[in-house]
């Protein structure tokens, strides 16, 4: 079943334009990861926050988590057109419990 | 290194049919993880080995579907008598440890279609 709620759905923004994507979930966490996935394969790890951290920077991503609103977000900064992709956010346990994802069109 | 491989890319087979998913994993990780991804309901867990224990077969949809991971490493995941709303990419991922919250790398994934 699914944990993790992405937020919104679907975004298209223009190259050069941050792009916000957010996160709600169920239970409570240790960690939670986001991950990217390109043309509907394999999936590629991003970054990872444990639920003592309230951000986390990694390059031009910039994950925040909320653990008192069980939320997190996931910000890419100067975004690219080979930011396009799927992302989703996914709660852990040994598997993975991930969201529906949030599909990120960067057009030129 | 070598990241996780999955075969076939791409699978067509007729609805009933019997069909066999292959993953390699990361050599040195002792965990391996299936997931399938389909539109109605987006990435599912399906099974998880960890080295010699018994697998969590938690999430396989039915009996239908099966898993083995032979030595420790490949492992191959069946669908018997399979049926149109199995279409999906079923994903491999594996871990170092299977550590409660480790990172997991994902093989590209196997396209089934089942007509």
């Amino acid at each position: 079943s699914q944990q993790g709620e992405e937020d919104p759905q679907a975004l298209s923004i223009q190259e050069g334009e941050n792009a916000t994507m957010n996160c709600s979930y169920k239970t409570s966490i240790n960690n939670l990861q986001w991950y990217r996935q390109n043309s509907g394969r394999g999936l590629v790890h991003l970054i990872l926050i444990r639920s003592n951290e309230r951000e986390k920077h990694s390059g031009r991503l910039r994950v925040t988590l909320d653990t008192s609103k069980k939320s997190s977000s996931l910000l890419i900064t100067a975004s690219r057109a080979a930011d396009t992709a799927s992302y989703f956010c996914a709660t852990t346990g040994y598997a993975l419990n991930f969201g529906k994802g949030t599909s990120l069109l960067v057009t030129p | 290194g070598a990241g996780v491989s999955q075969s076939p890319s791409n699978k067509v087979t007729e609805k009933g049919k019997d069909v066999e998913l292959r993953c390699d994993p990361i050599s040195g990780h002792t965990a391996l993880y299936w997931y399938r991804q389909s539109l109605g309901q987006g990435l599912e867990f399906l099974i998880y080995f960890q080295g010699n224990s018994a697998p969590d077969k938690s999430g396989l949809p039915s009996d239908r579907f099966s898993a083995e991971r032979t030595g420790g490493s490949v492992s191959t995941l069946t669908i018997q008598r399979t049926q149109q709303e199995d279409s999906a990419v079923y994903l491999c991922a594996s871990s170092f440890g299977g550590v409660w919250g480790e990172t997991q790398y994902f093989g590209p994934g196997t396209r089934l279609l089942v007509l």
